[in-house]
Parts: C-alpha cells; structure tokens; sequence
C-alpha cells in the first residue's frame, strides 16, 4: 500500500497569512493526488485533484503542486472560512489512502 | 444537481452486521465509482473501499476484506455497504464518496452527509 505523510499535523496562522501543507508518498504516484477540506460535523469537500487542478467553485487562493512523491497545497491568504482540517489523498492505485490530515487553526 | 443521500444513525452490538445506503440522484449513476470513506470519532479519513456502479467490480481495504460487501441496485441508482463481525472500533462515521469523473477516480467530488454507526454492548 501507498503510505501518505502529510505535515504539519496542525498549523497555527492568522488570518491573511499564507499556508503551506505538504504530504509525501511512499512511493511515485504521478499526479494522483487530491486535497480535501475538512470542517467538524460535514463530509470532506474536494478542493484540488490531479495534483493542480483547482475543481469548480473552488477560491483562486487554494493551489496546488507537485509530482512524483512530493506535494504541497497552499493557501495564499487564509480566510476565516479556511479555519479546517486538510487531508491528502492518493489516486494512483488501489487502496486510495489518505494522509494523516492538517489541521488549520486561528493563531 | 448530484445528491447523495445516505440511510440513519444505526447502533450495533458487538458482532452483529450493519448495512448502509447511499441514494443517489442527478447523474447518470452508472457511470461514476463510489467509494466508501469512514471516521472514528476525533480520527481521520479512512478508504474502506470502491465499486464500480458499471458493472460491480469491487476493491476493499485489505484490513477490512471478508468482513465487507459493496454492492449497488442501478434500479433505484443506490449503493450499498454492508460490514460484518462489528467491533467497538467500527464505530464512526460512514460517507459514501462519487468518483470526480466518469470511469476515473481522480478524486471524490461529491460526498453523502454521512451515517454514524455506533457499536456498543
């Protein structure tokens, strides 16, 4: 199986700053990764697939980068909406796993 | 506009079998994956498994093979996951997810608002 490390396990930022998470694979996935939002009591939300693409409806202030086994989303000026959880997934095979998870909080 | 509504809270018993719905509607459901994600509570996301709403093809979480079955009814575009043998630490939230694109599981772009199953003697 596909190992995802995301860090930091949990941010501290003010509003306006920009942020940065990173998840790492265990081994090359291409571009097979996703990025959820995650806020208590509702289901994830996809914000990034293949890497870098934004999906519909989605704020320009989220991105997305990277390949092979090293990604990053960043968040270029957090919002007091951003304030959540962000999970990395891998899509590039069978099990879809998923990193430990980023949480976002208000400095 | 795609929804995914899923069945009620369920409280088990240690041992006993639970079996989630997950009704969806304003796509064509044959031609998009569903995934099931789960979340202990206070934990993070957890891939249990994918079935192919086309023709029924199945992957599942090794951890978790032999204790659950995805199936899907394309009568009533509904998917179902039923797990077994129930532990205390089954307990959590369980979301159906629909693949991003057809025959492609790029990602989840749709999510059902989840169902939590409580296991407790």
């Amino acid at each position: 199986d596909i190992q995802m490390t995301q860090s930091p396990s949990s941010v501290s930022a003010s509003v306006g700053d920009r942020v940065t998470i990173t998840c790492q694979a265990s081994q090359g996935i291409s571009s097979w990764l996703a990025w959820y939002q995650q806020k208590p009591g509702k289901a994830p939300k996809l914000l990034i697939y293949a890497a870098s693409s934004l999906q519909s409806g989605v704020p320009s202030r989220f991105s997305g980068s990277g390949s092979g086994t090293d990604f990053t989303l960043t968040i270029s000026s957090l919002q007091p909406e951003d304030f959540a959880t962000y999970y990395c997934q891998q899509a590039n095979s069978f099990p879809l796993t998923f990193g430990g998870g980023t949480k976002v909080e208000i400095k | 506009q795609v929804q995914l509504v899923q069945s009620g809270a369920e409280v088990k018993k240690p041992g006993a079998s639970v079996k989630v719905s997950c009704k969806a509607s304003g796509y064509t459901f044959t031609s998009y994956g569903i995934s099931w994600v789960r979340q202990a509570p206070g934990q993070g996301l957890e891939w249990m498994g994918w079935i192919s709403a086309y023709n029924g093809n199945t992957n599942y979480a090794q951890k978790l093979q032999g204790r659950v079955t995805m199936t899907t009814d394309t009568s009533t575009s509904t998917a179902y996951m039923e797990l077994r043998s129930l532990r205390s630490d089954d307990t959590a939230v369980y979301y159906c997810a629909r693949d991003l694109l057809p025959y492609d599981s790029s990602g989840y772009s749709h999510w059902g608002q989840g169902t939590l199953v409580t296991v407790s003697s």
